[in-house]
């Protein structure tokens, strides 16, 4: 069983570029988090989805940012006009169901010139 | 507001000590605690999990303890190898959710 996949690994965009950020969640895994990580900090939730629904965004910025997770393919999550603000390691996971163990994919990890 | 701190950003011990990393929480609402490891360049990996209705839960050279009345939390790790040497987090779960709130982590380096 593939563990959590992400890509890509890194990314580097110009100010004002688009990012889109793939995760692949566990087979047999319906739930999907999107965390961000800055240097030498712990990570923050942005995002909670579920198939087709989004179900706590509430760490989410209220521009620029949207995420999704379509009946079928991956997690998509989008960054519009990034900023340099925005470099970060971008983590997911996936899980289950509710309060099972999250499982973590490698990042992407995102740079802004 | 919600917040998960940890006392000390970098422990160094040597190689078959025991290690003990502490982590504070503050919502009383969380019912569920998890310590993850994070290798530079990787993402987080589960080590332990306790929930609210235990106060100790031990793994392989892992030990977790909670003490709810004063919201905190440690991760006690036996006879640290060097392949232990990462950042630790700790993070919460308030009741109901899956949500988790992360710490700002602690860098355990071993040496041998």
């Amino acid at each position: 069983n593939a563990g959590v996949m992400q890509n890509p690994r890194h990314l580097v965009r110009r100010r004002g570029q688009e990012a889109r950020l793939r995760c692949s969640p566990m087979k047999g895994h319906s739930h999907v988090y999107w965390y961000r990580q800055l240097p030498e900090e712990g990570l923050k939730f942005m995002v909670y989805l579920q198939k087709e629904n989004i179900i706590d965004e509430s760490g989410m910025p209220k521009e620029r940012f949207s995420a999704e997770f379509p009946k079928e393919g991956p997690s998509i999550l989008r960054i519009q006009q990034v900023v340099r603000g925005d470099s970060a390691a971008y983590f997911c996971a996936s899980l289950p169901g509710l309060r099972d163990e999250q499982y973590f994919g490698p990042g992407t990890r995102l740079t802004v010139t | 507001g919600e917040s998960v701190g940890l006392h000390l950003p970098t422990l160094s011990v040597q190689e078959g000590d025991n290690s003990i990393i502490n982590c504070a929480y503050s919502n009383s609402a969380s019912d569920y605690f998890i310590w993850y490891k994070q290798e530079s360049g990787k993402g987080p990996q589960f080590i332990i999990d306790i929930r609210s209705n235990m106060d100790k839960r031990q793994g392989q050279r892992v030990t977790v303890l909670l003490n709810k009345t004063v919201k905190h939390l440690s991760l006690q790790i036996a006879a640290t190898q060097p392949g232990d040497s990462a950042v630790y987090f700790c993070a919460e779960s308030p009741y109901n959710t899956d949500k988790l709130i992360f710490g700002t982590g602690t860098r355990l380096q071993v040496f041998p």
